[in-house]
């Protein structure tokens, strides 16, 4: 049982460059989220899919698109990374309901140069 | 104001002596409260989640919740190096959005 997968683990980009972070999870939740953690600031919800088909900004959305693309699979877009996007990013994923808890990913680490 | 308040520490404890984390909160439609423990380059995982007033017990760690002052703690009983870590405090809000606090740092020295 994978849990949430998110690919790359690291990433180094040149200003201006695009990027896509995958993230995956195996476990029939319907929530999804994507956080970005910087010393200091504690975790940061970028957005949030509380179920297939529907996404929402969270705390920090400025610069990021999502995609819920099926059950499975929320994925976040950088189209034009800057300096301030360099960070750690975590996806996590809930059941949505009754005893709702989220579960990480093991994190990406991006560098934008 | 951020949605969730934590005491940054650093935090230091001698072996087996009490930690306590504390974590204030601002909207009062928060549903469930966590605590997760994140070691240095790991993910977060959840230790403790609360759902109504009062203790919740679960080996060496207590998570105590109070709706009417808006705030958790978390004791850890008998802490061990191993304990060392950033502890996040975490609440639910309606429409399944989760925020944390900035994290305490906790040291356990030897």
């Amino acid at each position: 049982n994978a849990g949430v997968t998110q690919t790359p683990k690291f990433q180094v980009l040149k200003t201006g460059q695009s990027m896509t972070l995958q993230c995956a999870q195996d476990m029939n939740h319907n929530s999804m989220y994507w956080y970005r953690q910087d010393p200091g600031m504690g975790l940061r919800l970028i957005y949030y899919s509380a179920s297939e088909g529907t996404t929402d900004k969270g705390e920090v959305p400025n610069g990021y698109n999502v995609s819920r693309l099926n059950k499975r699979e929320f994925s976040l877009r950088l189209e034009s990374a800057a300096p301030s996007q360099t960070s750690v990013y975590f996806c996590a994923s809930s059941i949505g309901a009754g005893a709702n808890v989220l579960t990480f990913g093991a994190g990406s680490r991006l560098t934008v140069l | 104001q951020k949605e969730v308040e934590q005491n940054s520490g650093p935090l230091s404890v001698p072996e087996g002596a009490i930690a306590s984390l504390n974590c204030t909160y601002s909207d009062r439609g928060s549903q469930s409260f966590f605590w997760y423990r994140q070691y240095s380059g790991k993910s977060p995982e959840l230790i403790m989640s609360i759902y109504s007033n009062g203790d919740k017990e679960d080996g060496r760690f207590t998570a105590q919740l109070n709706k009417a002052s808006q705030y958790v703690s978390l004791l850890i009983r008998d802490s061990q190096p191993s304990d060392s870590a950033t502890y996040l405090c975490a609440v639910n809000l309606p429409g399944n959005q989760f925020y944390f606090g900035t994290g305490t740092s906790l040291t356990v020295i030897p």
